[in-house]
């Protein structure tokens, strides 16, 4: 079975522009959260989409905002690019809305120059 | 979410060597997750706990889910080399999950 997987892996953008991240979950899962993981912040909570609808959100500004598809694929986009976002981007994903065993794609490494 | 207090926040160890971290938070959780991280990676979830006193192995690794629900802990025996890396533990309420700040765990042979 595939597991989550995150696009793209690596990427670099300036200040004041906007970005996408895309993440499919394991197949089979329709829970998907998002994370910011920083040196000094650690894994910070983003937001969950469960059934195209968002569930949870953490306390990140609205410039931080997601969605989720039909078939349980999810995007998150910021805009208005600070340096301050630079970090990798981790998306999880699980069988319910639970949380219990969530299981993580490789990231998206962000870089705000 | 607002992250657990996990100690120590590093080891150095030889090879061989037994190790032991924890996770404490002032709020009860129904579930505690650990998780390994790689350099680059995203976090690989280790072992699940769902039940308070639960005691769990995965092949050299053992977790318990403490009595209270506001704690957890994971040791890791004979450890190789392989083990490096930074280990989270993850508590999960009603309606959220944080994080432990990690353990970064050094091996050496």
């Amino acid at each position: 079975k595939a597991g989550v997987t995150q696009t793209p892996r690596y990427l670099i953008k300036t200040r004041g522009q906007q970005v996408t991240l895309s993440c499919s979950p394991i197949s089979g899962h329709r829970s998907v959260s998002w994370y910011q993981q920083t040196p000094g912040q650690g894994l910070q909570f983003l937001f969950e989409y469960f059934s195209e609808t968002q569930r949870n959100k953490g306390n990140f500004p609205g410039r931080f905002s997601g969605r989720q598809f039909s078939n349980s694929r999810s995007e998150m986009n910021v805009s208005t690019l600070e340096l301050g976002d630079s970090a990798l981007y981790l998306c999880a994903s699980s069988l319910t809305a639970s949380y219990n065993e969530q299981f993580f794609g490789p990231g998206t490494r962000l870089t705000v120059l | 979410g607002q992250q657990l207090n996990q100690s120590p926040q590093s080891m150095f160890i030889q090879e061989g060597e037994d190790v032991s971290m924890n996770c404490t938070s002032s709020s009860i959780f129904n579930t505690w997750l650990w998780y390994k991280q790689d350099p680059g990676e995203g976090p690989v979830l280790l072992i699940a706990l769902y039940k308070a006193g639960e005691l769990t192995s995965n092949g050299r690794l053992t977790a318990q889910f403490g009595i209270t629900r506001k704690d957890s802990f994971l040791n890791i025996s004979a450890s190789i080399p392989s083990d490096v890396g930074i280990y989270f533990c993850a508590g999960q309420g009603n309606n959220d999950m944080r994080f432990g700040a990690g353990t970064r765990l050094t091996v050496k042979p």
